[in-house]
């Protein structure tokens, strides 16, 4: 009953090619995110949706495109992948309608050779 | 805009001893929501605490303890009698609030903590 998932937890690929990742939460949040972590540990967020539509967008190259199919599933699609985009993408949701705490999914590690 | 300084990047004890981590941050929010999370060596984001601005009084949870302190805008972190498991990288968070936007989190850096057996 894990509540923030993601899919894969490994992703390694060659520069160029396109790539998913996949998130789904099982708490019934209306909100969910993606944030990137970088080498050197640094998080910081790239999107954020509220009932599937498009809340936040952080100056993210325009290869990133995220999508939201219902609430509970937040997807992370990279084309033209790129060396740089080597990183741990997290997904997050929280309840909508406030404040509330943001719940973390396991990470994906993209590895982009 | 909002920031969250960590100026400890690394720190090192001995299990047993006691530890503070410390958080910084800056906002022209009067509302705002401070955070920490701790991310140990598998990788995934644990939430430990959230705290609002209006609430300045410490908390303790075991063997964690919170100072918040708004008048040197500050929100550290206790650990005492630390352990081995400790070891992790714990982050400060902060809440801002673009506007039209949802709440989105502002972390530090990070501190990395590591306890010696």
């Amino acid at each position: 009953d894990t509540a923030v998932s993601q899919t894969p937890k490994y992703l390694v690929t060659q520069m160029g090619n396109d790539k998913s990742i996949k998130c789904e939460q099982n708490l019934g949040h209306d909100t969910m995110y993606w944030y990137k972590q970088d080498s050197k540990k640094f998080l910081k967020i790239m999107f954020s949706y509220n009932n599937k539509e498009l809340i936040i967008n952080e100056t993210v190259p325009n290869r990133f495109s995220p999508k939201s199919p219902d609430k509970a599933h937040l997807n992370l699609h990279i084309n033209s992948l790129e060396l740089g985009d080597s990183a741990v993408y997290f997904c997050a949701s929280r309840r909508g309608g406030g404040t509330d705490t943001q719940y973390f999914g396991p990470g994906t590690r993209l590895t982009v050779l | 805009a909002q920031k969250v300084t960590q100026a400890q990047t690394e720190i090192s004890v001995v299990e047993k001893e006691d530890v503070t981590l410390d958080c910084v941050y800056e906002t022209r929010d009067t509302t705002y929501y401070l955070f920490w999370y701790k991310q140990p060596p598998s990788g995934e984001l644990v939430f430990l605490i959230r705290r609002n601005s209006f609430d300045e009084q410490n908390e303790i949870s075991g063997r964690y303890s919170w100072n918040f302190q708004k008048s040197t805008s500050s929100f550290n972190f206790t650990i005492t009698a630390s352990q081995v498991v400790d070891s992790a990288v714990y982050f400060c968070a902060l809440s801002e609030y673009p506007q039209g936007g949802s709440e989105k989190l502002v972390f530090g850096k990070g501190t990395k903590l590591t306890v010696n057996p």
